[in-house]
């Protein structure tokens, strides 16, 4: 079974660029989560959806930042206008929440962003 | 919002010893998680605790729950450099709600 997938592994982009990053999550699963990562902030949690509705975006920097769910199998996460203070390693992953408890999370490997 | 202190931040020992890492909340947690994570990778999920009091073990790690829910520790038996990596210890309350992961424990085990 293929596990998360992510696209593009690597973006350069310019300032000001629009950048669109996206996960399929694994099939079966009804949650869903973006982070980022960088060395001086750790892992970070955006935004989680379940069932492709979002219950917990607090963490979504600002409105330069979107994200969707359209359906069970896809998500995108914008940045629109792009800043260098953006650049990170953005992670998707999928779980299979049951009830009120998020077992276990499945990452995906990750889009490494570079804003210049 | 619930905040995850891991201690200690870095930790460098050698093949065959044993270490305890720690992960610790103000804030009690509907449930916990460890993951490593290596270079170019996400994290992986190591193991997932519910119940206070809880231990799971994994090999030659044992994992334990606070009675409280609010810490929990890692420990490590005679470790091998395959054991290298960024340890992670990630939680949140009920429904996903304040999901956090802490800043974790970065391990180098030398041969």
């Amino acid at each position: 079974d293929a596990g998360v997938i992510q696209s593009p592994r690597h973006e350069v982009t310019e300032m000001g660029q629009e950048v669109t990053l996206r996960c399929k999550p694994i099939s079966g699963h009804n949650s869903l989560f973006w982070y980022r990562q960088t060395m001086m902030r750790g892992l970070e949690l955006l935004i989680y959806f379940n069932n492709n509705v979002p219950i917990d975006d607090s963490g979504m920097p600002e409105d330069r930042f979107s994200a969707k769910m359209p359906n069970a199998s896809f998500s995108t996460l914008k940045i629109q206008p792009s800043e260098p203070r953006d650049s990170a390693v953005y992670f998707c992953a999928s779980s299979p929440q049951v009830g009120r408890i998020i077992y276990e999370q499945y990452f995906g490997p990750g889009t490494r962003l570079t804003v210049t | 919002t619930q905040l995850l202190e891991q201690s200690p931040q870095f930790l460098s020992i050698q093949e065959g010893e044993n270490l305890t890492v720690y992960c610790n909340s103000s804030s009690v947690f509907s449930s916990l998680q460890w993951y490593r994570q290596e270079p170019g990778e996400g994290p992986v999920l190591l193991v997932t605790v519910v119940t206070g009091g809880e231990v799971k073990k994994l090999k030659r790690l044992t994992f334990q729950f606070g009675d409280a829910r609010k810490d929990s520790s890692l420990h490590i038996t005679a470790a091998q450099p395959g054991d290298t990596g960024l340890y992670l210890c990630a939680g949140g309350g009920n429904y996903g709600q304040n999901f956090v992961f802490g800043p974790g424990t970065r391990l180098s085990v030398l041969p």
